[in-house]
C-alpha cells in the first residue's frame, strides 16, 4: 500500500498563475482533507470532503477550490496563486469507522509564489 | 482563533531526560485528543491519543496526561533519545459525527547528547 501520495512534490508558481495538487490515497477512505502547514501557525484545514462528490469548508478556505470526483483522490485548485499562498500542503484521509479517528496524511507539497 | 494552544514552541532536551510539551483546549465539546509526530520534510503521523474518559495513556516511552476539568492535556516523553527530535503537534476533536482536527502550533523538540 502506498498511503497517501501527494503530486507534485515542489512547485513555483508566479503570481495570477493557477495550478492543481492531486492527493490519492489507497487505503479506501471515506474523509480526505487538505492542509497547509505556515511556520509557528501548525496546521490549518483548508478544505475537507465526507465522501465521493461533497466537500466542505475548513478554517482557511479563501483562493482554494477542491473536487472529490472519485474516492480515492481529493484535487485542490488555486486559480490565481498569491504570494501569501506560499506554503507546505498537505493532504490526509480517514476512515468513517467508529473507533478509527487516524488521519494519515502524505508527504507534502512545497509551494512558493513569487 | 486559536482554539488549541501549544507551549512551548521550542524544546531542547539532554538526551535521557523527559520532554514535556502542554497543550489546552477551549471547545469543551472535544472528546479526542491526538499527538502528532513530524519529521523534517515528512508529513505529521499519529503517535498516541486518548479519549477524556481516562487520565493518562502510556505507550513506551510516550504517556499523555489529560486533565479535563483544566481542558489541558500534555506529552512526556521519558528517556529522551536524539531519534525524538522532531516536531510535535497536539490536536483535539469530536470523536463522532465531526471528524475535524483542530491543530496546536507545534512545539521543535531537539534532543542533545
Amino acid at each position: 500500500n502506498a498511503g497517501v501520495t501527494q503530486t507534485p512534490k515542489f512547485r513555483v508558481l508566479k503570481t495570477g498563475q493557477s495550478m492543481t495538487l492531486l492527493c490519492a490515497q489507497d487505503m479506501n477512505h471515506e474523509y480526505m482533507y487538505w492542509y497547509r502547514q505556515d511556520p509557528g501557525m501548525g496546521l490549518r484545514l483548508i478544505h475537507y470532503s465526507v465522501g465521493e462528490g461533497t466537500t466542505a469548508k475548513g478554517e482557511v478556505p479563501d483562493g482554494y477550490n477542491v473536487s472529490r470526483l472519485k474516492k480515492q483522490n481529493f484535487l485542490l485548485g488555486l486559480e490565481s496563486a498569491a504570494p501569501s499562498q506560499t506554503s507546505v500542503y498537505f493532504c490526509a484521509s480517514s476512515s468513517r469507522d467508529r473507533g478509527s479517528y487516524e488521519q494519515y496524511f502524505g508527504p507534502g507539497t512545497r509551494l512558493t509564489v513569487t | 482563533q486559536q482554539q488549541v494552544k501549544q507551549s512551548p514552541q521550542s524544546l531542547i532536551v539532554q538526551k535521557g531526560g523527559i520532554s514535556i510539551i502542554n497543550c489546552a483546549y477551549e471547545n469543551t465539546a472535544f472528546d479526542y485528543f491526538p499527538w502528532y509526530q513530524q519529521f523534517p520534510g515528512k508529513g505529521p503521523a499519529l503517535l498516541i491519543a486518548i479519549r477524556p474518559d481516562v487520565s493518562e495513556k502510556k505507550e513506551g516511552r510516550f504517556t499523555i496526561s489529560f486533565n479535563k476539568s483544566a481542558k489541558q492535556f500534555s506529552l512526556h516523553i521519558m528517556d529522551s533519545q536524539p531519534g525524538d527530535s522532531a516536531t510535535y503537534f497536539c490536536a483535539a476533536s469530536r470523536a463522532f459525527g465531526n471528524e475535524k482536527l483542530t491543530f496546536g502550533t507545534g512545539t521543535r523538540l531537539t534532543i542533545i547528547p
